[in-house]
């Protein structure tokens, strides 16, 4: 059973659009997600996470919204460039716990 | 420089062969893992080592083992690979396990014929 699933699978957007990429999970004990981006060839690497006591988190272009009632979330990236084209992958732990729950991964395309 | 490194990078064994990938971090971090990553399915964590000798396993633990003996390197080690273990791993550092930040590795390419 998925518990972290993400949609869609890939993504493709225009240069300077935003890109909304979804998050939904099962467990409502998780209270920690972050989100990770990845390049070709590369590990994944932090961009942006959010805790379950806040709706929103922003970081530049990057932002979270979480719904904690519906269990889902979102990231998104506003003014989108060629070089955001990754793949990006939502988690889900909870506290005190290393252990890291990824979803299937999105992969986004910014068209130039 | 905060660095997470693995080798081999690239590796072709033949089913029943034994397998050694091997993982250090320059961050003097507690915590290690190692995930494998499949098209469509993400990460999967296969073992966490909170630090030397103090290892547990994670969701797919089957088929492989891991060994500690310094903080600063992690090994996975598959004895008797199989084709369905043909995937690429990577290694990951943190400083705990308090929701901190995992630091990746490059991966490990790993084709078993």
């Amino acid at each position: 059973q998925q518990q972290v699933r993400q949609s869609p699978q890939s993504l493709t957007v225009w240069e300077g659009e935003t890109a909304i990429l979804n998050c939904s999970y099962e467990d409502s004990t998780f209270n920690y997600f972050p989100w990770y981006q990845q390049f070709p060839g590369e590990g994944p690497a932090l961009l942006i996470s959010i805790r379950s006591v806040s709706d929103k988190k922003e970081d530049g272009r990057f932002t979270i919204f979480f719904n904690k009632r519906e269990k889902k979330l979102s990231l998104h990236i506003t003014d989108s460039q060629p070089g955001d084209s990754a793949t990006y992958f939502c988690a889900a732990s909870w506290y005190n716990q290393g252990k890291l729950i990824f979803g299937q991964g999105t992969k986004l395309s910014i068209k130039p | 420089d905060m660095k997470v490194t693995q080798m081999p990078r690239y590796l072709i064994k033949r089913m029943g062969e034994n397998v050694l990938l091997e993982c250090g971090q320059d961050m003097s971090h507690e915590t290690m893992y190692w995930y494998r990553q499949d098209p469509g399915l993400g990460l999967q964590l296969i073992y966490i080592s909170y630090d030397v000798d103090s290892n547990s396993e994670g969701d797919i633990p089957k088929g492989y083992r891991v060994s500690r003996k310094k903080r600063e390197h992690f090994s996975l080690i598959l004895d008797s690979a199989k084709t369905n273990q043909t995937s690429v791993y990577f290694c990951a550092s943190s400083t705990g396990v308090n929701q901190d930040t995992q630091y990746f590795g490059p991966g490990t390419r790993l084709l078993v014929l």
